[in-house]
């Protein structure tokens, strides 16, 4: 069945540090690779997303992911977090032909401090 | 460009009751989906259209959820009765079918109260 599970629940980091959200993926066939964002009564707004050629990919915000194949995983990263960076974050696959729906993991609820 | 338009944003109601969400999509997507996004977890998919038909409703609990889209356009999803487990936040999303998918734009989403 097609899963994706974020390992970490909950992250809390202080301003500047560097973030590493963890995103691995079970599914059949070749994929696309998303990350969303839901900032605190906003809606889901994409962050960026994966579709093929170079496996890592820059998105809004200064944020980047990588696609390692051999391990499923599409890591999201970002040198050194903000305040305004607070939010949920999720990952998100479906199948790179046809109209396939996305499935999303759990969430990451990430807490920036000052 | 307009976004997904999803009403109501808030919606409380007893069990047992009836409810409806409406959701217009951007202009011009033709494949709508509806999820349902419970307290702590990822968005799940409750059906999604393509035009006005159903591409997969597998996931939905059909016995009370029932969705259309009459005219490949704006949708409706109800509840017919209510639980209290359906408590949750309703999305809607759309995406344009070009030749491949490219990414889903979602709703600010319905939040459902069941007590």
């Amino acid at each position: 069945a097609q899963s994706v599970s974020q390992h970490n629940h909950h992250v809390i980091l202080s301003e500047a540090a560097s973030l590493e959200l963890g995103c691995n993926y079970s599914y059949g066939g070749t994929v696309n690779l998303f990350w969303y964002v839901q900032y605190p009564g906003q809606h889901l707004q994409l962050l960026l997303k994966y579709f093929s050629g170079d496996p890592l990919v820059k998105g809004i915000k200064g944020f980047e992911a990588e696609f390692i194949k051999s391990k499923f995983s599409f890591n999201l990263r970002k040198p050194s977090v903000q305040w305004s960076d607070t939010a949920e974050y999720f990952c998100a696959v479906n199948g790179h032909s046809g109209n396939t729906p996305l499935v999303f993991g759990k969430g990451t609820r990430l807490s920036v401090i000052a | 460009e307009a976004g997904v338009a999803q009403s109501p944003r808030y919606k409380i109601i007893e069990k047992r009751q009836s409810v409806a969400f409406w959701c217009n999509p951007i202009s011009g997507h033709a494949t709508l989906y509806w999820y349902q996004q419970i307290l702590g977890q990822g968005p799940k998919l409750l059906i999604q259209f393509q035009n006005n038909g159903v591409v997969d409703d597998s996931q939905l609990p059909k016995d009370r959820f029932s969705a259309e889209r009459l005219k490949g356009v704006d949708s409706t999803l109800k509840i017919q009765p209510a639980k209290l487990e359906d408590s949750a936040v309703y999305l809607c999303a759309s995406s344009y079918i070009g030749r491949r998918f490219t990414e889903a734009f979602f709703g600010q989403g319905t939040r459902l109260t069941v007590v």
